[in-house]
Protein backbone atom coordinates (compact mmCIF):
# COMPACT_ATOMS: atom_id res chain seq x y z
CA UNK A 1 0.00 0.00 0.00
CA UNK A 2 1.05 3.54 -0.67
CA UNK A 3 1.78 5.61 2.46
CA UNK A 4 3.78 7.82 4.17
CA UNK A 5 6.21 6.80 6.88
CA UNK A 6 7.17 8.56 9.95
CA UNK A 7 10.29 6.97 12.63
CA UNK A 8 10.69 6.42 15.30
CA UNK A 9 7.17 7.78 16.46
CA UNK A 10 8.54 8.50 19.93
CA UNK A 11 12.39 10.03 20.34
CA UNK A 12 13.82 11.19 23.38
CA UNK A 13 16.71 13.65 22.76
CA UNK A 14 19.41 14.81 25.76
CA UNK A 15 19.91 18.37 25.92
CA UNK A 16 22.76 19.48 23.52
CA UNK A 17 22.44 16.43 21.13
CA UNK A 18 21.25 16.58 17.57
CA UNK A 19 18.38 14.14 16.42
CA UNK A 20 17.17 13.34 12.97
CA UNK A 21 13.50 12.24 11.85
CA UNK A 22 12.54 10.08 9.20
CA UNK A 23 9.86 10.35 6.84
CA UNK A 24 9.81 8.26 3.70
CA UNK A 25 7.21 7.98 1.33
CA UNK A 26 6.19 5.59 -1.65
CA UNK A 27 3.54 8.09 -3.18
CA UNK A 28 5.70 9.49 -6.03
CA UNK A 29 4.21 13.08 -4.58
CA UNK A 30 7.22 15.39 -5.73
CA UNK A 31 6.34 17.85 -2.53
CA UNK A 32 7.02 17.07 0.81
CA UNK A 33 6.55 19.25 4.34
CA UNK A 34 7.39 19.33 7.76
CA UNK A 35 5.12 20.42 10.65
CA UNK A 36 5.70 21.10 14.55
CA UNK A 37 2.71 20.76 16.34
CA UNK A 38 2.42 22.01 19.68
CA UNK A 39 -0.30 20.76 22.37
CA UNK A 40 -3.58 22.25 21.27
CA UNK A 41 -2.27 24.18 19.03
CA UNK A 42 -2.31 24.51 15.09
CA UNK A 43 0.66 23.27 12.69
CA UNK A 44 3.27 25.24 12.05
CA UNK A 45 5.34 24.78 9.01
CA UNK A 46 9.37 24.30 9.18
CA UNK A 47 11.04 23.48 5.69
CA UNK A 48 9.04 22.36 2.67
CA UNK A 49 10.75 20.62 -0.52
CA UNK A 50 9.10 21.00 -4.08
CA UNK A 51 11.73 18.84 -5.88
CA UNK A 52 14.49 16.85 -5.00
CA UNK A 53 17.80 19.01 -4.41
CA UNK A 54 16.38 21.61 -3.20
CA UNK A 55 13.88 23.07 -0.29
CA UNK A 56 12.79 25.75 1.60
CA UNK A 57 12.44 27.30 4.90
CA UNK A 58 8.65 26.91 6.50
CA UNK A 59 7.98 29.90 9.45
CA UNK A 60 10.30 28.23 12.14
CA UNK A 61 12.85 26.94 10.33
CA UNK A 62 15.48 28.03 13.18
CA UNK A 63 17.58 25.43 15.02
CA UNK A 64 16.14 22.61 12.14
CA UNK A 65 18.11 21.38 9.06
CA UNK A 66 16.56 19.08 6.02
CA UNK A 67 17.82 17.38 2.97
CA UNK A 68 16.31 16.21 0.03
CA UNK A 69 18.65 13.69 -1.79
CA UNK A 70 15.86 11.76 -3.10
CA UNK A 71 12.07 11.74 -4.11
CA UNK A 72 10.93 9.57 -1.78
CA UNK A 73 12.58 10.54 1.83
CA UNK A 74 13.18 14.03 3.34
CA UNK A 75 14.51 14.17 6.56
CA UNK A 76 14.78 16.85 9.59
CA UNK A 77 17.38 16.95 12.17
CA UNK A 78 16.60 18.78 15.24
CA UNK A 79 20.02 20.88 15.98
CA UNK A 80 21.03 21.63 19.95
CA UNK A 81 20.49 25.38 18.73
CA UNK A 82 16.49 24.50 18.86
CA UNK A 83 16.17 25.50 22.50
CA UNK A 84 12.54 24.23 22.84
CA UNK A 85 12.27 20.70 20.69
CA UNK A 86 9.44 18.86 22.45
CA UNK A 87 6.64 18.62 20.31
CA UNK A 88 5.00 16.41 17.78
CA UNK A 89 6.27 16.47 13.99
CA UNK A 90 4.33 15.64 11.27
CA UNK A 91 5.82 15.49 7.83
CA UNK A 92 3.15 15.28 4.86
CA UNK A 93 3.45 14.80 0.59
CA UNK A 94 1.29 16.13 -1.96
CA UNK A 95 1.30 16.45 -5.59
CA UNK A 96 0.32 20.34 -6.10
CA UNK A 97 -3.37 21.00 -6.18
CA UNK A 98 -4.26 18.23 -3.95
CA UNK A 99 -4.27 17.58 -0.26
CA UNK A 100 -1.33 16.72 1.79
CA UNK A 101 -1.10 12.94 2.85
CA UNK A 102 0.38 12.66 6.11
CA UNK A 103 2.67 10.25 8.71
CA UNK A 104 1.24 9.24 12.04
CA UNK A 105 4.13 11.70 13.59
CA UNK A 106 6.81 11.72 16.10
CA UNK A 107 6.68 12.91 18.97
CA UNK A 108 9.88 14.25 20.36
CA UNK A 109 10.63 15.00 23.92
CA UNK A 110 13.85 16.76 25.53
CA UNK A 111 15.15 14.31 28.68
CA UNK B 1 1.52 33.19 8.60
CA UNK B 2 -1.70 32.17 9.87
CA UNK B 3 -4.06 31.69 6.94
CA UNK B 4 -7.44 29.88 7.99
CA UNK B 5 -8.82 30.63 11.56
CA UNK B 6 -11.68 27.76 12.54
CA UNK B 7 -14.54 28.50 14.99
CA UNK B 8 -15.54 27.61 17.66
CA UNK B 9 -12.40 26.76 19.10
CA UNK B 10 -14.00 23.58 20.90
CA UNK B 11 -17.48 22.03 20.48
CA UNK B 12 -19.74 19.34 22.47
CA UNK B 13 -22.54 17.67 21.36
CA UNK B 14 -24.64 14.82 21.70
CA UNK B 15 -24.08 11.59 19.47
CA UNK B 16 -26.66 11.85 16.59
CA UNK B 17 -26.33 15.90 16.54
CA UNK B 18 -25.16 17.63 13.37
CA UNK B 19 -21.93 19.68 14.46
CA UNK B 20 -20.96 22.64 12.06
CA UNK B 21 -17.23 24.14 12.11
CA UNK B 22 -16.32 27.09 10.69
CA UNK B 23 -13.40 28.70 9.26
CA UNK B 24 -12.12 32.40 7.84
CA UNK B 25 -9.49 33.33 5.93
CA UNK B 26 -7.74 36.85 4.92
CA UNK B 27 -6.74 36.46 1.18
CA UNK B 28 -7.73 34.48 -2.10
CA UNK B 29 -7.41 31.51 -2.48
CA UNK B 30 -7.22 28.38 -4.93
CA UNK B 31 -8.59 25.64 -2.72
CA UNK B 32 -9.70 25.34 0.72
CA UNK B 33 -9.00 21.69 2.53
CA UNK B 34 -10.70 20.02 5.75
CA UNK B 35 -8.27 17.44 7.68
CA UNK B 36 -9.32 15.25 11.05
CA UNK B 37 -7.13 14.36 13.43
CA UNK B 38 -7.50 11.70 16.28
CA UNK B 39 -5.54 12.32 19.35
CA UNK B 40 -1.86 11.53 19.06
CA UNK B 41 -2.23 11.04 15.22
CA UNK B 42 -1.22 12.33 12.00
CA UNK B 43 -3.79 14.42 10.20
CA UNK B 44 -6.39 12.65 7.66
CA UNK B 45 -7.39 14.72 4.34
CA UNK B 46 -11.26 15.20 4.02
CA UNK B 47 -12.24 17.39 1.30
CA UNK B 48 -10.47 19.74 -0.84
CA UNK B 49 -12.98 22.22 -1.85
CA UNK B 50 -12.07 24.84 -4.79
CA UNK B 51 -12.58 28.47 -5.15
CA UNK B 52 -15.36 27.84 -7.93
CA UNK B 53 -17.40 25.36 -6.32
CA UNK B 54 -19.64 26.35 -3.48
CA UNK B 55 -20.46 22.60 -1.94
CA UNK B 56 -19.20 19.87 -1.79
CA UNK B 57 -20.36 16.52 -0.05
CA UNK B 58 -18.60 12.84 1.04
CA UNK B 59 -20.82 10.58 3.16
CA UNK B 60 -21.87 12.53 6.27
CA UNK B 61 -19.28 15.38 5.18
CA UNK B 62 -21.30 19.34 3.43
CA UNK B 63 -18.77 21.69 3.06
CA UNK B 64 -19.75 24.94 1.83
CA UNK B 65 -17.67 27.83 0.68
CA UNK B 66 -18.31 31.33 -0.05
CA UNK B 67 -15.22 33.52 -1.06
CA UNK B 68 -17.30 36.52 -1.40
CA UNK B 69 -17.46 36.22 2.97
CA UNK B 70 -13.78 34.40 3.05
CA UNK B 71 -15.09 31.47 4.68
CA UNK B 72 -16.15 28.02 4.70
CA UNK B 73 -17.95 25.71 6.99
CA UNK B 74 -17.94 21.98 7.68
CA UNK B 75 -21.08 20.00 8.38
CA UNK B 76 -20.81 16.35 9.90
CA UNK B 77 -24.31 15.43 10.52
CA UNK B 78 -25.52 12.29 12.82
CA UNK B 79 -22.39 12.48 14.78
CA UNK B 80 -20.67 9.35 16.11
CA UNK B 81 -18.81 8.94 19.12
CA UNK B 82 -15.74 8.08 16.72
CA UNK B 83 -16.11 12.00 15.03
CA UNK B 84 -14.63 12.98 18.48
CA UNK B 85 -11.30 14.66 17.06
CA UNK B 86 -9.55 18.17 16.04
CA UNK B 87 -10.78 19.74 12.53
CA UNK B 88 -8.31 21.59 10.60
CA UNK B 89 -8.88 23.92 7.51
CA UNK B 90 -6.14 24.50 5.38
CA UNK B 91 -5.95 27.04 2.73
CA UNK B 92 -4.36 27.11 -0.80
CA UNK B 93 -3.47 30.83 -1.85
CA UNK B 94 -1.40 29.94 -4.87
CA UNK B 95 1.75 29.46 -2.66
CA UNK B 96 4.24 26.20 -1.98
CA UNK B 97 2.38 25.36 0.84
CA UNK B 98 -0.96 25.25 2.76
CA UNK B 99 -1.51 27.69 5.86
CA UNK B 100 -3.60 25.30 8.83
CA UNK B 101 -5.99 27.23 11.19
CA UNK B 102 -5.41 26.22 14.60
CA UNK B 103 -8.36 23.78 14.83
CA UNK B 104 -12.03 22.73 16.13
CA UNK B 105 -11.48 20.17 18.73
CA UNK B 106 -14.97 18.13 18.69
CA UNK B 107 -16.49 16.21 21.27
CA UNK B 108 -19.60 13.74 20.40
CA UNK B 109 -20.45 12.19 23.48
CA UNK B 110 -22.56 8.91 23.61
Amino acid sequence: DGGITQSPKYLFRKEGQNVTLSCEQNLNHDAMYWYRQDPGQGLRLIYYSQIVNDFQKGDIAEGYSVSREKKESFPLTVTSAQKNPTAFYLCASSIQGNGYTFGSGTRLTVV
Amino acid sequence: SQQGEEDPQALSIQEGENATMNCSYKTSINNLQWYRQNSGRGLVHLILIRSNEREKHSGRLRVTLDTSKKSSSLLITASRAADTASYFCATDNYGQNFVFGPGTRLSVLP
